[in-house]
């Protein structure tokens, strides 16, 4: 089985410009959840989703920041527009049930310059 | 200041030693989870512990939960090369169930 898959792996960007990171998660998880992991305040929990319907997004950090789910099998944070302190590591990740195990992506590496 | 604190921050040890890891919070938790993540993956699942007082044991690795359910321990008996990474906790507070919180992370090194 394919596990949570995330694109792009590396996006590198200009300050202000949009970027949009993807997510797939594992077939028939029904919770799907966004992190964000810097050194500085390590692993976060930015929003997550209960059969596509975002559930808690108080993690958001700015307006800036939005997240879709628009079907079970697809789903986008999306970063307009971008600033330099955006850089870090975005984790999606999939579960089934609230507490069920949380399987988690590759991650993608966001470089804002 | 994060609500799952970890101990220590860094550590670095000869392949044999004994280690153990600390997570401590003043909230209580309904569970907790211990995480490791290696350079460029996610974390992976270790291990959920639930009730008070509990151990469990995986191979080398013991994990337990305070009483009181408001820390976590991990213990590993002679480290090897390849335990080395970054190790978190994670859990739900009971005021809060909704929210999971991730620990500030102990990033071990193993030398072999």
């Amino acid at each position: 089985d394919a596990g949570v898959i995330q694109s792009p792996r590396h996006e590198v960007t200009e300050m202000g410009q949009e970027v949009t990171l993807r997510c797939k998660p594992i077939s028939g998880h029904d919770y799907l959840f966004w992190y964000r992991q810097t050194m500085m305040r390590g692993l976060e929990l930015l929003i997550y989703f209960n059969n596509n319907v975002p559930i808690d997004d108080s993690g958001m950090p700015e307006d800036r920041f939005s997240a879709k789910m628009p079907n079970a099998s697809f789903s986008t944070l999306k970063i307009q527009p971008s600033e330099p302190r955006d850089s870090a590591v975005y984790f999606c990740a999939s579960s089934l049930g609230l507490v069920g195990e949380q399987f988690f992506g590759p991650g993608t590496r966001l470089t804002v310059l | 200041t994060q609500l799952l604190e970890q101990s220590p921050q860094f550590l670095s040890i000869q392949e044999g030693e004994n280690l153990t890891v600390y997570c401590n919070s003043s909230s209580v938790f309904s569970s907790l989870q211990w995480y490791r993540q290696e350079p460029g993956e996610g974390p992976v699942l270790l291990v959920t512990v639930v009730t008070g007082g509990e151990v469990k044991k995986l191979k080398r690795l013991t994990f337990q939960f305070g009483d009181a359910r408001k820390d976590s321990s991990l213990h590993i008996t002679a480290a090897q090369p390849g335990d080395t990474g970054l190790y978190l906790c994670a859990g739900r507070a009971l005021y809060n169930f909704n929210k999971f919180y991730f620990g500030s992370g102990t990033k071990l090194n193993v030398k072999p």
